[in-house]
């Protein structure tokens, strides 16, 4: 069964640190990687898409890696601010069927001031 | 582009009652996705359509769930009679070229159901 794990479940940091928000996945069969972010009652946005023969990412404070050897993804925040905080979903696309992506849990992260 | 768009933003419905979610994916995509989300269960995925083809149903569930897509540019999920285990945000996603642009999603519909 392919899964996909987010840790921590939860973060509380002062504004201006770096952060590293965790995913891991069972099945290394990897066709691309996505990052989400969601606030509280509203939809996801799209913040990062790694495909298979990627490694990394980077959009602006953002950057995301894949590493499928180990089954890991880390989404990398430099300079926290209290506008980072959200909800932030890892969700992969295995290979081997159609475009069914699978969700982890999130990180609730909560920058503060 | 005016990205995926899902109506109603909001529905409030008495059980057995039958409620209807609509989505209109981006121009191009030839896949769409229906999501739940709950806070016991986070993402789900109900049921995705290729090229309107239904795919994967496994997750609707059960047969008071159902979804169409008559043609490229519009999806329902209807749930009949709607039950208050139903309450959640239902989200419609739609991709392209086999995800190589990645998915969008909808700002989703909040069900209610009393």
């Amino acid at each position: 069964k392919q899964e996909v794990t987010q840790i921590p479940a939860a973060l509380s940091v002062p504004e201006g640190e770096n952060l590293v928000l965790n995913c891991s996945f069972t099945d290394s069969a990897i066709y691309n990687l996505q990052w989400f972010r969601q606030d509280p009652g509203k939809g996801l946005t799209s913040l990062l898409l790694i495909q298979s023969s990627q490694r990394e990412q980077t959009s602006g404070r953002l950057n995301a890696s894949l590493d499928k050897s180990s089954g890991r993804s880390t989404l990398y925040i430099a300079a926290s601010q209290p506008g980072d905080s959200a909800t932030y979903l890892c969700a992969f696309m295995f290979s081997g069927g159609y475009n069914k992506l699978i969700f982890g849990a999130g990180t609730r992260l909560a920058v503060h001031p | 582009d005016a990205g995926v768009i899902q109506s109603p933003r909001h529905e409030v419905t008495e059980m057995g009652q039958e409620v209807t979610l609509r989505c209109k994916p981006i121009s191009g995509h030839n896949s769409l996705f229906w999501y739940r989300q709950t806070m016991m269960r986070g993402l789900e995925l109900l049921i995705y359509f290729n090229n309107n083809v239904p795919i994967d149903d496994s997750g609707m569930p059960e047969d008071r769930f159902s979804a169409k897509m008559p043609n490229a540019s519009f999806s329902t999920l209807k749930i009949q009679p709607s039950e208050p285990r139903d309450s959640a945000v239902y989200f419609c996603a739609s991709s392209a070229k086999r995800g190589l642009s990645g998915y969008t999603f909808g700002s989703g519909t909040r069900l209610t159901v009393v």
